[in-house]
């Protein structure tokens, strides 16, 4: 497609339950970034995907977060045991390869999650 | 790592007037820089980029510029109207990573 798709839009999660958010990027790009979102400012960068392959893991917290990039499936990222503080925006954004072009980032609209 | 600092948080500006956010970086390997504007409960909707090996960009009412001696850069806005205010956000990365690291955003308040 021509937008990056995330779903769900929001999600409400209890303290110690598994979250789930998914991201379609942008068809033709080859690059997904996962960033969290919290008090709508401060980005903090998560985890970035060429095709399959895990890019970048520098900003994820692996005690509980994973994310996958599958061929021909949705990118996801999994919070398991989720605590208060994760509650946030996630959004997941692509980008194609090479540079010029390749180093722009196009976000999705963002899945907001609540954990209560 | 790359640290970006951004200033001022918030802008209030009377409608007509100029704006201009600043934004310093750390890592004099960065060479690429975007801005980036998000309304509230949106997408953050990139509105201009500039790389290293140019000094400004223009594009209608928005301009950035790049000083990479200093390690800043600067979004520059005229002649604000009302739907300008949003937020906006600096951000660097550099070849070989890609992602971006972001500012803390700037609140920018256009009143009519």
């Amino acid at each position: 497609g021509e937008e990056v798709a995330q779903t769900p839009k929001h999600l409400v999660r209890g303290e110690g339950q598994k979250a789930k958010l998914y991201c379609a990027p942008i068809k033709g790009h080859s690059y997904v970034f996962w960033y969290q979102q919290v008090l709508k400012n401060e980005f903090k960068f998560l985890i970035s995907f060429q095709n399959e392959n895990v890019f970048d893991e520098t900003g994820m917290p692996k005690e509980r977060f994973s994310a996958k990039c599958l061929p021909n499936s949705p990118c996801s990222l999994e919070i398991q045991a989720t605590k208060l503080e994760d509650s946030a925006v996630y959004f997941c954004a692509s980008s194609q390869t090479g540079t010029g072009l390749g180093e722009k980032l196009f976000f999705g609209s963002g899945t907001q999650l609540s954990v209560l | 790592g790359e640290n970006v600092e951004q200033h001022p948080s918030t802008l209030s500006v009377q409608e007509g007037d100029s704006a201009v956010i600043k934004c310093t970086y750390s890592d004099s390997a960065s060479n690429y820089f975007p801005w980036y504007k998000q309304e509230l409960g949106k997408r953050p909707q990139l509105i201009i980029d500039i790389r290293s090996n140019v000094g400004e960009k223009k594009d209608q009412r928005i301009a950035v510029t790049l000083n990479k001696t200093a390690k800043h850069f600067s979004l520059h806005i005229t002649e604000t109207q009302p739907e300008d205010s949003a937020v906006y956000f600096c951000a660097a990365s550099k070849t070989g990573r890609r992602a971006l690291t972001f500012g803390s955003g700037t609140r920018l308040q256009v009143q009519p």
